[in-house]
């Protein structure tokens, strides 16, 4: 079946835009989750949303970064204000929620902020 | 908290040399370790996993063994081709997290293979 889709694939923004990323996740998969890949930084856990529970936000670096899921399936990644620093790939990944089951990625967003 | 440590790279091997990439964590509890590959131009993808002490993970001629011991996940494959020029990340999830297993990654290390 389908894998995980992510959109835009590439997203050039203007300092202090504001952007919104999307994730479709695998049907029927329950878990979902946002990371961030940057050069500095490596790859980073952002938020994690698990059926109706309320999201583990802990990785989200400021309170510029929101993110929510409707439906339980489709999910937005929304970056206020943007600042140069938030350019890097946002990487959706998503599991059918069971413990440690394996998360499959998307082919990631790639936000240039300029 | 929970870390990984991959060695530094990059790594440039000739086609049909013997590969080990190293990779220790720190964790609380039994974590299950992970290794994902980025190819060029594409997304992360899973490599092989192990989930308790002396679980051995293996794919595509790679394997790596799951060691409480010394901490270390290290990757191995005995003859590596020029389709394995990737980026190569270990990775571990903490069981205690329950049904939130979110991964922590080491920085990642690029192969490449010359023919």
């Amino acid at each position: 079946g389908a894998g995980v889709s992510q959109s835009p694939s590439n997203k050039v923004t203007e300092k202090g835009k504001d952007v919104e990323l999307r994730c479709d996740p695998i049907s029927g998969h329950t878990a979902l989750y946002w990371y961030r890949q940057s050069l500095g930084q490596g790859l980073e856990f952002l938020i994690y949303f698990q059926g109706n529970s309320a999201p583990d936000k802990s990785g989200l670096p400021s309170d510029r970064f929101s993110a929510e899921r409707t439906g339980g399936s489709v999910s937005t990644l929304t970056i206020q204000r943007t600042q140069q620093e938030d350019s890097a790939v946002y990487l959706c990944a998503s599991s059918s929620g069971q413990t440690q089951e394996t998360q499959y990625f998307g082919p990631g967003t790639r936000l240039l902020v300029l | 908290g929970n870390s990984v440590t991959q060695m530094e790279g990059p790594v440039t091997l000739s086609e049909e040399a013997f590969l080990t990439i190293n990779c220790t964590y720190t964790a609380t509890g039994y974590p299950s370790l992970f290794w994902y590959v980025q190819y060029p131009g594409e997304g992360l993808q899973l490599l092989l996993k192990a989930t308790k002490a002396d679980d051995k993970g293996s794919n595509k001629g790679f394997e790596a063994t799951y060691r409480k011991e010394t901490t270390s996940f290290h990757l191995e494959k005995g003859s590596v081709q020029v389709s394995d020029s990737a980026v190569y990340f270990c990775a571990l999830s903490d069981q205690y997290g329950g049904a939130n297993s979110k991964l922590t990654f080491g920085k990642g290390i690029t192969l490449s293979v010359r023919p």
